[in-house]
């Protein structure tokens, strides 16, 4: 069971590029969820999927980011034209259903 | 006002001391997380709390649904424990399945 796999743990973009996040959530686990950690602030909620779905994605901003949890891969958190504001830790979280969350490593994205 | 809140924002105990960390939040939840955040890290899941008390080596978390209040209290501390601890709630009227965090408690453990 290898657990919730994130990657890149680490990528770096230009301002104006693309930036893509992964995340495999663990076998079994049918729900993820997307979450943000600005430097120096607390986690903060962007986006819960289920296979093929979106179900929640009150956390997300408006424009340039968008999320994806198809029927096969992984989940996608997809930032377009990334700013240097979009530098932070991205984590990804999955459970079996509501509650029993194991986290990802995280990928951390700084954008020069 | 943040619908959870921690305290302390900073915490500095000497090795060996027992340590307690403190989470209120103001609305219904179903359940709540304490976390552990190393610096540069990823994120562990230390308990899952609907009610009473849970115990893992160390630690131990205590929740009062009716008081709105969690501690999570660090026994015989050590500096391996200096980390982030963060409280999170979730299952609340608005935020549904989603986690809802506090700000995190800094503990450093002085040998």
């Amino acid at each position: 069971n290898a657990g919730v796999m994130q990657n890149p743990r680490h990528l770096v973009r230009r301002r104006g590029q693309e930036a893509r996040l992964r995340c495999s959530p663990m076998k079994g686990h049918s729900h993820v969820y997307w979450y943000r950690q600005l430097p120096e602030e607390g986690l903060k909620f962007m986006v819960y999927l289920q296979k093929e779905n979106i179900i929640d994605e009150s956390g997300m901003p408006k424009e340039r980011f968008s999320a994806e949890f198809p029927k096969e891969g992984p989940s996608i958190l997809r930032i377009q034209q990334v700013v240097r504001g979009d530098s932070a830790a991205y984590f990804c979280a999955s459970s079996p259903q509501a509650g029993g969350y194991t986290f990802g490593s995280g990928t951390r994205l700084t954008v020069v | 006002k943040n619908e959870v809140e921690q305290s302390p924002q900073n915490l500095t105990a000497q090795e060996g001391e027992f340590i307690t960390i403190n989470c209120s939040y103001s609305v219904g939840i179903s359940a709540l997380h304490w976390l552990q955040q190393h610096p540069g890290g990823g994120i562990v899941s230390l308990f899952m709390l609907s009610s009473g008390k849970k115990k893992h080596g160390r630690l131990i978390a205590t929740i009062n649904i009716q008081e709105k209040h969690s501690s999570l209290h660090i026994t015989a501390s050590h500096p391996r424990d200096s980390a982030v601890y963060i409280c999170a709630v979730f299952g609340g009227e608005t935020s549904g399945s989603r986690l809802t965090f506090g700000e995190g408690t800094q503990l450093t453990v002085n040998p």
